[in-house]
């Protein structure tokens, strides 16, 4: 079946700009999360949804990183006023949420930011 | 400090070798452990998960100390197709993952 889809692939911006990521999970994956990934750093978790319930934001590293998602499914992820520092690859992951933890979390390809 | 520490490698190996990878992680209250696999330019995918028994699927082999808090894969028989970043993973928190920056793995013929 289709797995977890990013869009774009490849994004190249400006400093100062803004830009928004989109995460379309697996059908039926009712826990939705971003992470990202800097080049030689482990991956860092941003930002978790699950079904209707408030999302954690704790890993949101400021004030500029934003993320919804309507209708329980897709999600997008916005970044303001974007910094070099900002540039990586983000991750979306989706999960069934069976109930336990250890729930397996399944990766998009990611999008590869660079902020120039 | 890191949660979740892993040798960067590189570890380069012959195909057929044995090879083993160890992470430690510092929150005691980690509740689950698993390793994802990453190859280059790619997202992570897991690889297996990580019990107290030790467990086994095919090649690999995943044992879990908590008292040391300690994680270790072990790859027998090494094959090229197993080059790739190896992720070891904490989970505090039930979703949150740890990871670590990963261990890399080159197999040569």
């Amino acid at each position: 079946g289709a797995g977890v889809s990013q869009s774009p692939s490849n994004k190249v911006t400006e400093k100062g700009k803004d830009v928004e990521l989109r995460c379309d999970p697996i059908s039926g994956h009712t826990a939705l999360y971003w992470y990202r990934q800097s080049l030689g750093q482990g991956l860092e978790f941003l930002i978790y949804f699950q079904g209707n319930s408030a999302p954690d934001k704790s890993g949101l590293p400021s004030d500029r990183f934003s993320a919804e998602r309507t209708g329980g499914s897709v999600s997008t992820l916005t970044i303001q006023r974007t910094q070099q520092e900002d540039s990586a690859v983000y991750l979306c992951a989706s999960s069934p949420f069976l109930g336990g933890a250890g729930d397996t979390q399944y990766f998009g390809p990611g999008t590869r930011l660079t902020v120039l | 400090r890191k949660e979740v520490e892993q040798d960067p490698g590189p570890f380069n190996v012959p195909e057929g070798a044995t090879v083993a990878f160890n992470c430690t992680y510092s929150n005691s209250a980690s509740q689950s452990f698993f390793w994802y696999r990453q190859d280059c330019r790619k997202e992570p995918k897991l690889l297996m998960s990580v019990y107290s028994s030790g467990n086994e699927d095919g090649r690999f082999t995943a044992q879990l100390n908590r008292a040391s808090q300690y994680i270790s894969l072990l790859i027998r028989d090494s094959k090229l197709s197993d080059s790739a970043t190896y992720l070891c993973v904490a989970d505090l928190s039930g979703y949150a993952l740890n990871f670590g920056k990963g261990t890399s793995l080159l197999v040569t013929p």
